[in-house]
């Protein structure tokens, strides 16, 4: 069975540009979160989608966003790149929403921005 | 946001040895802790869900345990070998999402 998947595995962008990171969850999966780790600090959470509306949404500035389709995959947007943006964004899958599912992660998009 | 601290930052242990560490987080409003395994180059792995008060959970040689009311957890390796060798995050559930600790990192030394 597949995991999550994620794609591109890297990417490098420069300040201003934008950006659009993809996720496939495990099938039968509901819904998907999205997180961002810079190093030395745990993954941070930036939203979560369950049947295709958003159920919660992190601390993160308006310049992201994220949408989910009817296959359940999810899209993650950021706009006019920051270098502070620079970091791994880990997408993760769970059965259903809510905080006592297991969340299933990929191998994440590292995005560099210079 | 939740703080959540995890301690130590990182530990080294002789392979066969055990060891233990803690995951602290508010008491109030919880409802379940979670724990990953994040071997490099990898995505991190689920080990374990917690729901109640008192609850233990194993998964070969390692092991949880729980305390909601004081607001921490336990992680166990017991008989420690080089695969073992990873960032172990704890993260309390609440709401719609999991706040994750920075982590402990453990390295096995053969």
């Amino acid at each position: 069975d597949a995991g999550v998947t994620q794609s591109p595995t890297h990417l490098i962008k420069t300040r201003g540009q934008h950006v659009t990171l993809r996720c496939s969850p495990i099938s039968g999966h509901k819904s998907v979160s999205w997180y961002q780790q810079v190093l030395g600090q745990g993954p941070q959470f930036i939203f979560q989608y369950y049947e295709k509306e958003e159920r919660g949404r992190g601390n993160f500035p308006d310049r992201f966003s994220a949408r989910q389709f009817p296959n359940y995959s999810s899209e993650l947007n950021v706009n006019a790149l920051l270098l502070g943006d620079s970091a791994l964004y880990l997408c993760a899958s769970s059965l259903l929403a809510g905080p006592s599912y297991e969340q299933y992660f990929g191998p994440g998009t590292r995005l560099t921005v210079t | 946001i939740l703080n959540v601290e995890q301690s130590p930052q990182s530990l080294h242990v002789q392979e066969g040895d055990s060891t233990n560490f803690t995951c602290s987080f508010p008491s109030s409003n919880f409802y379940a802790l979670h724990w990953y395994r994040w071997e490099t180059a990898k995505s991190p792995e689920a080990l374990f869900v917690m729901t109640l008060n008192g609850d233990e959970k194993k998964k070969g040689r390692i092991s949880a345990t729980l305390n909601t009311k004081e607001g921490y957890s336990y992680l166990y390796i017991k008989g420690s070998q080089p695969e073992d060798s990873a960032t172990y995050l704890c993260a309390p559930g609440s709401d719609y999402k999991l706040s994750f600790g920075a982590g402990t990192t453990v390295t096995v030394r053969a």
